[in-house]
């Protein structure tokens, strides 16, 4: 069960599209469609903010996008604002009820 | 409003034990499967253990099988966690979620436990 890979940090201005990649394997992401990813704020429990790969929750902009190819998922998040900056985890099913999380990302505003 | 909210964390000598307890409401407890996810300080996510709605099926990470114990208990819309033998390295925030047969869809605030002597 070893971790999915993500970018240490990414960053974009205000009004620019930032996109998070989420390498796996062909027993996590490659496998499955269950893909998900969360925001965290600091000092905050994470947000889930995209979920069967493309699926927004209720409530979530849709500023927030998400796409996999192979086995690599990604988070696009267009038009970015400042509440925008955070931590972003991805996250796979991976067989048998077992689930892992990426290293995540931190996305700084310029 | 979905609410869970944990308790039990604390400051525990590496060996010892510590249960966690996460109480939800706003939902119905029993028709949801349930998890414990933990966060390194500063670091990253990883899962620990799920629950199956009704106990359909318990399964539990490589690094924590056979040290916790995670169960439920329905009628008091409770998850537990039970962790013995406790080591450095499983300091962490421990948060309970809920599981929308995939995504965690709703988080706790989280129980820090720290193992140190």
């Amino acid at each position: 069960q070893s971790a999915l890979t993500q970018p240490p940090s990414a960053s974009g201005s205000p009004g620019q599209s930032v996109t998070i990649s989420c390498t796996g394997t062909s027993s996590d992401v490659g496998a499955y469609r269950y893909v998900s990813w969360y925001q965290q704020r600091p000092g905050k429990a994470p947000k889930l903010v995209i979920y069967k790969t493309t699926t927004r929750p209720s409530g979530v902009p849709d500023r927030f996008s998400g796409s996999k190819s192979g086995n690599t998922a990604s988070l696009t998040v267009s038009g970015l604002q400042a509440e925008d900056e955070a931590d972003y985890f991805c996250s796979s099913y991976a067989g048998d009820k077992n689930y892992v999380f990426g290293t995540g990302t931190k996305v700084t505003v310029l | 409003e979905v609410q869970l909210l944990e308790s039990g964390g604390g400051l525990v000598k590496p060996g010892g034990s510590l249960r966690l307890s996460c109480v939800a409401s706003g939902f119905t407890f029993g028709n949801y499967d349930m998890n414990w996810v933990r966060q390194t300080p500063g670091k990253g996510l990883e899962w620990v253990a799920s629950i199956g709605a009704r106990v359909n099926y318990i399964s539990y990470s490589d690094s924590v099988r056979g040290q916790f114990t995670i169960s439920r208990d329905d009628a008091s819309n409770s998850l537990y966690l039970q962790m013995n033998s406790l080591r450095a390295e499983d300091t962490a925030i421990y948060y309970c979620t809920r599981d929308l047969s995939g995504p965690f869809d709703f988080w706790g605030q989280g129980t820090l436990v720290t193992v140190s002597s």
